[in-house]
């Protein structure tokens, strides 16, 4: 059985860091492009950042460009996504999705609320 | 930059077939495929039509897809209608090497 279980979330001050980190399994995790997409409480969906099998190609929304880093542990099958200067507007619920550019599996999430 | 409207809301009753559009901006579909996710209320997202018109496994016959180059529109389409498949959906494409979503679209089936 497929799962993504997402880690890390909590609340923060504006300016903070955090860490965030997907757990995989149920399949070859090394064989899929890999993604983070949020939603801020009542708002619809925003994708923030892909990488490859390989950690080769990596894209970020312009809205995180800069502050977020994507990266992946292939042998401990997980995802990772390290929040730095945190701002009010990145509260949201994180998600782990796998597959790009097609994605068909997302997993429940970890909550972010920035706010002093 | 790419940009993708959705109605923000829709209702049918159950029994019914309801297509959701999903209109495109500043881009094209002819290049890009469409994804639409389901979200049903405090859930996760779930993949429900994927590469334009593909179904995952699981996922009922009852949802279909189409792409409509002419007017650069993408329909989803869900025929009788479950109270179950009330949700918000979304539809997804690409915009260079950013993914776009359109706003969503929320199914009320009463």
């Amino acid at each position: 059985e497929v799962q993504l279980v997402e880690s890390g979330g909590g609340l923060v001050k504006p300016g903070d860091s955090l860490r965030l980190s997907c757990a995989a399994s149920g399949f070859t995790f090394s064989s899929y492009s890999m993604n983070w997409v949020r939603q801020a409480p009542g708002k619809g969906l925003e994708w923030v950042s892909s990488i490859s099998t390989k950690s080769t190609y990596i894209h970020y929304a312009d809205s995180v460009q800069g502050r977020f880093t994507i990266s992946r542990d292939n042998a401990k099958n997980s995802l990772h996504l390290l929040m730095n200067s945190l701002r009010a507007e990145d509260t949201a619920m994180y998600y782990c999705t796998r597959g790009a550019p097609t994605t068909d599996f997302w997993g429940q999430g970890t909550l972010v609320t920035v706010s002093s | 930059n790419f940009l993708l409207t959705q109605p923000h809301s829709v209702s049918e009753s159950p029994g019914k077939t309801i297509s959701i559009s999903c209109t495109g901006s500043g881009g094209s579909f002819a290049s890009n495929y469409v994804q639409w996710y389901q979200q049903r209320p405090g859930s996760a997202p779930t993949t429900v039509i994927y590469e334009n018109d593909q179904r995952p496994s699981g996922v009922p016959d009852r949802f279909s897809a189409s792409i409509d180059s002419s007017s650069n529109s993408a329909s989803l389409t869900i025929s009788g209608l479950q109270t179950e498949d009330e949700a918000d959906y979304y539809c997804q494409s690409y915009d260079r090497n950013n993914w776009v979503f359109g706003g969503g679209t929320r199914l009320t089936v009463l």
